[in-house]
């Protein structure tokens, strides 16, 4: 089992749209997740930081989380064509140290 | 506040050269880590330093080796070089204190290396 997982996609969905990214993980003990967003031949950016149970609101932007079922989430209102692009989930491993362990990503595909 | 600063861009290098690659963190920054990114095997770490010390370490050949100064500036170096060893190499700063924000890292534009 990989220790952090998201469905490659191409997950198309149309403009102003609620874009729906799924990732779990492996480590019960995690304590910290990421959402970073990757334009094609660019480096991945940081887009969102959760880490307790519930939701999370920037913007258009909502993050999930559920420790009990391993599993975050990643919510994008009103999509936009800027929008696409390849989402990374990372999860940071128990101790609060420096160890991020990245999905393969979820590439996002926002059709005008 | 600068950025993440990567050096440099690209790298055409020989396979059996070696090459090294430098990082530059957010200032206030004392973790560095180093990954891989590669279209098949997505973004694999490789290590990370914190006040000059090897703290983590992926599953990379030796080949594959690090270092950090006591500016919390990085280097990675790759002897040896494999034709698989072509991909872009990133690193990422973050405070790499305990406690949930110092561990937000930030990436660098990355390094672009070809092995041929």
């Amino acid at each position: 089992q990989k220790e952090v997982e998201q469905n490659s996609g191409p997950l198309s969905v149309p403009e102003g749209a609620i874009a729906s990214l799924n990732c779990t993980y492996s480590d019960r003990g995690s304590q910290s997740f990421f959402w970073y967003r990757q334009y094609s031949g660019k480096s991945p950016e940081l887009i969102m930081s959760i880490y307790s149970n519930g939701d999370k609101e920037d913007g258009r932007f909502t993050a999930q989380l559920n420790k009990a079922s391993q599993y975050v989430s990643l919510l994008i209102r009103d999509s936009q064509p800027s929008d696409s692009a390849t989402y990374l989930c990372a999860v940071n491993g128990p101790g609060g140290y420096q160890k991020v362990t990245f999905g393969t990503g979820t590439k996002l595909q926002v059709i005008p | 506040k600068a950025g993440v600063t990567q050096t440099p861009r690209y790298l055409i290098k020989t396979r059996g050269q070696q090459v090294t690659l430098s990082c530059s963190p957010i200032s206030g920054h004392r973790s560095v880590s180093w990954y891989q990114q590669t279209p098949g095997q997505g973004l694999q770490f490789l290590f990370e330093y914190f006040s000059e010390t090897q703290r983590n370490k992926g599953n990379f050949p030796g080949r594959f080796s690090g270092r950090q100064f006591s500016n919390s500036r990085s280097e990675m170096n790759v002897s040896t070089l494999e034709l698989g060893d072509s991909a872009l190499y990133l690193c990422a700063s973050s405070h790499g204190l305990k406690g949930q924000k110092n561990t937000e890292a930030f990436f660098g534009q990355g390094t672009r290396l070809t092995v041929v």
